[in-house]
């Protein structure tokens, strides 16, 4: 199966600030089906991001994401307070499904 | 307004079994997949179980296989794992999640999940 890493464990930044999270697979993800989830405590992850760069429905445009292959980025242009969480990758083209161990966006 | 609501958790002694519930609205049902994903406390997210629109493709994860079965009732919206021999190792947050209609689909979208709690 494709282990997935996400990098780093915890970002501390402030609102207003970019946020880059990494997340690179054992192996070439197929067709880069790779997708991004954030969690909030108590909550369910959420979509944001599919086809390693299409925004999924209702996402604000300063979600974006990037790469192929076995390297793959969110981006967050301006972080909001809401946006601090825990963001998780992973990837659906190749059985089973498996996702990153999580990065913790924390407020600065 | 999709909604995925899901039932049947609880506390379990080991070896227990224990059978979860989603009810689905919001969309048609019978033309989804459906998956079961699990989030022990404090950890990441584990994929656990798919099951295809007519039920035909079924797969799990190795860490559950042949102790859990997934199965759906397209009549009556709801989806279901049936969870035998329970261990410690899956006490977890459950969650039904929808994907696509049998490509490669990520989870559009997600229950606010059940907790199952394996212990004696």
């Amino acid at each position: 199966e494709i282990v997935l890493t996400q990098s780093p464990g915890t970002l501390s930044l402030s609102p207003g600030e970019r946020a880059t999270l990494s997340c690179r697979a054992s192996q070439s993800v197929r067709s880069s089906f790779l997708a991004w989830y954030q969690q909030k405590p108590g909550q369910a992850p959420r979509l944001l991001i599919y086809g390693a760069s299409s925004r999924a429905t209702g996402i604000a445009d300063r979600f974006s994401g990037s790469g192929s292959g076995t390297d793959f980025t969110l981006t967050i242009s301006r972080l909001e307070p809401e946006d601090f969480a825990v963001y998780y990758c992973e990837q659906y083209g190749s059985s089973p499904r498996t996702f990153g161990q999580g990065t913790k966006l924390e407020i600065k | 307004e999709v909604q995925l609501v899901e039932s049947g958790g609880g506390l379990v002694k080991p070896g227990g079994s224990l059978r979860l519930s989603c009810a689905a609205s919001g969309f048609t049902f019978s033309s989804y997949r459906m998956n079961w994903v699990r989030q022990a406390p404090g950890k990441g997210l584990e994929w656990v179980s798919s099951i295809s629109s007519t039920s035909s493709y079924i797969y799990y994860a190795d860490s559950v296989k042949g102790r859990f079965t997934i199965s759906r009732d397209n009549a009556n919206n709801s989806l279901y794992l049936q969870m035998n021999s329970l261990r410690a190792e899956d006490t977890a947050v459950y969650y039904c999640a929808r994907d696509g209609f049998g490509g490669y689909d990520p989870l559009y979208y997600w229950g606010q999940g059940t907790l199952v709690t394996v212990s004696s």
